[in-house]
């Protein structure tokens, strides 16, 4: 079973600022199926990045996902309003599928 | 624009078995992963399960083969059957298609689990 840590629990930071969030993997993953999510309060998560580095539709270039093997990491560039969210790495292949636990931005 | 929308009870009693449905619009169910993801109140993501358009289907080991996630004839809607449900079953439901540069989430669903 693959476990994924995300690191840190959470991130204070003001907006305009950089923010780095990190996503561990127990054993080393495809990174085809590595994916990060932002979810705000009340609703469904947003795909924003997709095999670890590719931006989903529609997604700002102030996100960059990067990584292989066990380490991946998401970076915004520059903190917006809507950015100061819940954040979440899946892995989804085949039936190995399963969320970190989650890395809040929030203002400081 | 595929849009996807979560159906069925709010209020399951303990031991009874919770069924939501998952409409799809804008589309049909035709390649990807098609999964139920859960969040207990104030908690993160847990995979549930999710059948791929061949209908293959796969599930989190921790739900013991209490979730079973069927496809309608029709090919634009998909369920998701948790049997003896208990407290900890309590969260927002979600029906979401993963896979690819979009994924398309439902608004999410809250089913309490309560006698």
């Amino acid at each position: 079973e693959i476990v994924l840590t995300q690191s840190p629990g959470t991130l204070s930071l003001s907006p305009g600022e950089r923010a780095t969030l990190s996503c561990r993997a127990s054993q080393s993953v495809t990174v085809s199926y590595v994916a990060w999510y932002r979810q705000t309060p009340g609703q469904a998560p947003r795909l924003l990045i997709y095999g670890a580095s590719n931006r989903a539709t529609g997604i700002p270039d102030r996100f960059s996902g990067s990584g292989s093997g066990t380490d991946f990491t998401l970076t915004i560039s520059r903190l917006e309003p809507e950015d100061f969210a819940m954040y979440y790495c899946q892995y989804y292949y085949t039936s190995q599928w399963t969320f970190g636990q989650g890395t809040k931005v929030e203002i400081k | 624009q595929m849009h996807l929308q979560e159906s069925g009870p709010g209020l399951v009693k303990p031991s009874e078995t919770l069924s939501l449905t998952c409409t799809v619009s804008g589309g049909s169910i035709s390649s990807y992963y098609w999964s139920w993801i859960r969040q207990p109140p104030g908690k993160g993501l847990e995979w549930i399960g999710y059948i791929f358009y061949t209908g293959t289907t796969s599930y989190n080991p921790s739900l013991k083969s209490r979730a079973t996630i069927s496809m309608h004839t029709s090919k634009t809607q998909f369920s998701l059957r948790l049997s003896s449900v208990t407290a900890a079953d309590t969260a927002v439901y979600y029906c979401a298609r993963v896979g690819g540069a979009n994924s398309f989430w439902g608004q999410g669903t809250l089913v309490t689990v309560s006698s």
